[in-house]
């Protein structure tokens, strides 16, 4: 019964070679997230989409992209990978409406390496 | 924008003591406040969450308590175990520019037996 998952769970790519993570969920939840978390760190929020309206974060950079075509599914687009984005990235969403904000579902994560 | 702190970075107690980890926050908006747990390698687990409208909440072992006066929130492991080792985050909601949560540093726990 998994509710948030992600593929794949681990990811190696070249230097500037683009990549694609993907999540999906059973939930129908309204919200998808896309953070990236480095080793001991909190993780950091890169952009989310609250039904088709997409958010980005003011520091994410523009190697990051994120499409969602419809409410289960969310990808995330790294153009050239650089060896600082090697990190953990985590989808998660939440069923958030108005001024009410409950739960986020987080993913298992996907491990990227960049060689 | 939102901005929370959490303390203290590392905690180490012994099994069978209390564990408290604090966090402020600076937004008087945010109204929704979850601490995650997180073991090695896994993802973020939800152990309790509290609302604006609410002081303390409790589950179990666990309890939350917030002061919305002071902007603070606080977590309370009583009675720990070796399995409550682990990284906690707090966060806080954000509902200005999209619906987020902002996280704390986290804090690393270590429950010696």
């Amino acid at each position: 019964d998994a509710m948030v998952i992600q593929n794949p769970r681990y990811q190696v790519t070249q230097f500037g070679k683009p990549v694609t993570l993907s999540c999906s969920q059973t939930l129908n939840h309204n919200v998808m997230y896309w953070y990236q978390q480095k080793s001991s760190q909190a993780p950091k929020l890169l952009f989310h989409y609250y039904d088709k309206d997409f958010n980005n974060e003011a520091d994410t950079p523009d190697n990051f992209q994120s499409r969602r075509p419809n409410t289960s599914f969310c990808f995330l687009d790294i153009r050239s990978p650089g060896l600082g984005d090697a990190a953990m990235y985590l989808c998660a969403t939440s069923q958030t409406s108005g001024s009410s904000y409950n739960e986020q579902f987080f993913g298992p994560g996907t491990r990227l390496t960049v060689l | 924008g939102e901005n929370v702190e959490q303390h203290p970075s590392t905690l180490s107690v012994q099994e069978g003591d209390s564990a408290v980890i604090k966090c402020t926050y600076s937004d008087s908006a945010s109204n929704y406040f979850p601490w995650y747990k997180q073991e090695l390698g896994k993802r973020p687990q939800l152990i309790i969450d509290i609302r604006s409208n609410v002081g303390e909440k409790k589950d179990q072992r666990i309890a939350v308590t917030l002061n919305k006066t002071a902007k603070h929130f606080s977590l309370h492991i009583t009675e720990t175990q070796p399995e409550d080792s682990a990284v906690y985050f707090c966060a806080a909601s954000v509902l200005r520019g999209g619906n987020k949560l902002v996280f704390g540093a986290g804090t690393i726990l270590r429950v010696k037996s």
